[in-house]
């Protein structure tokens, strides 16, 4: 079957880098993605993985190891704001997006 | 750009009526949209994919007579929940793509209550 784990609920610091891991088991592989989710909102982009490596934009980086099945989403200089819902989906070799639970994130001051 | 709509925002309804939700690509043409359905605390789970023109293709556990979907142009796709009942109260998203293999730009989403 397919499967997309990740953590249920992380807590940080503002102002502090946190790390949010996902990782996946999917029938072929065409991109991984990141989507931010805020209480009641539809979920918005962050970031699209296809090849291996690091993939930055901003304050959010995005890895991505394929042999691994595994990525990571990096928030930097952590905001009250970046308090959200983190989505990471897979698009299998149907080009159908399996998603995650998603990680509920909470910022403390 | 890449902006999707969707109209309403939130309904209420009475048990056993039917609720039409529009989804509407703004600045770009959609050849392909997407209906999902999310519950508290859960994720998305996708509902339906449809092509403009073409029937909709209806995931596992999705009733295609309960749950309507028009694809009729490259800009509007409407899904009707017809004879609602409160256990169909979710907030339930659309999402538009110019291709089946791109991005996939999401509405601001429709929440849905029955009574």
């Amino acid at each position: 079957g397919q499967n997309i784990d990740q953590p249920t609920e992380m807590t940080a610091t503002e102002g502090a880098i946190v790390q949010i891991n996902c990782t996946y088991q999917t029938s072929g592989f065409n991109g991984l993605f990141w989507y931010q989710q805020h209480a009641g909102e539809a979920p918005t982009f962050l970031s699209y993985n296809v090849l291996d490596g690091l993939e930055e934009k901003g304050r959010f980086s995005s890895f991505l190891s394929r042999s691994k099945g595994y990525s990571y989403l990096l928030l930097k200089e952590l905001q009250m704001k970046d308090s959200a819902s983190y989505l990471c989906a897979v698009m299998d070799s149907n080009y159908q997006l399996i998603w995650g639970a998603g990680t509920k994130l909470i910022i403390k001051p | 750009g890449a902006v999707v709509s969707q109209h309403p925002s939130w309904v209420i309804c009475k048990s056993g009526t039917s609720v039409k939700i529009e989804c509407r690509s703004l600045d770009f043409q959609a050849t392909t949209m997407f209906w999902y359905r999310q519950f508290p605390k859960q994720s998305l789970m996708l509902m339906a994919t449809s092509n403009e023109g073409s029937k909709a293709t209806y995931e596992q556990g999705v009733e295609k007579d309960k749950f309507l979907i028009n694809h009729a142009s490259l800009t509007l796709s409407t899904l009707t929940v017809t004879s609602a009942h409160p256990e169909d109260s979710s907030f339930y998203i659309c999402s538009a793509s110019d291709s089946d293999y791109n991005e996939q730009f999401f509405g601001p989403g429709t929440r849905l209550t029955v009574l």
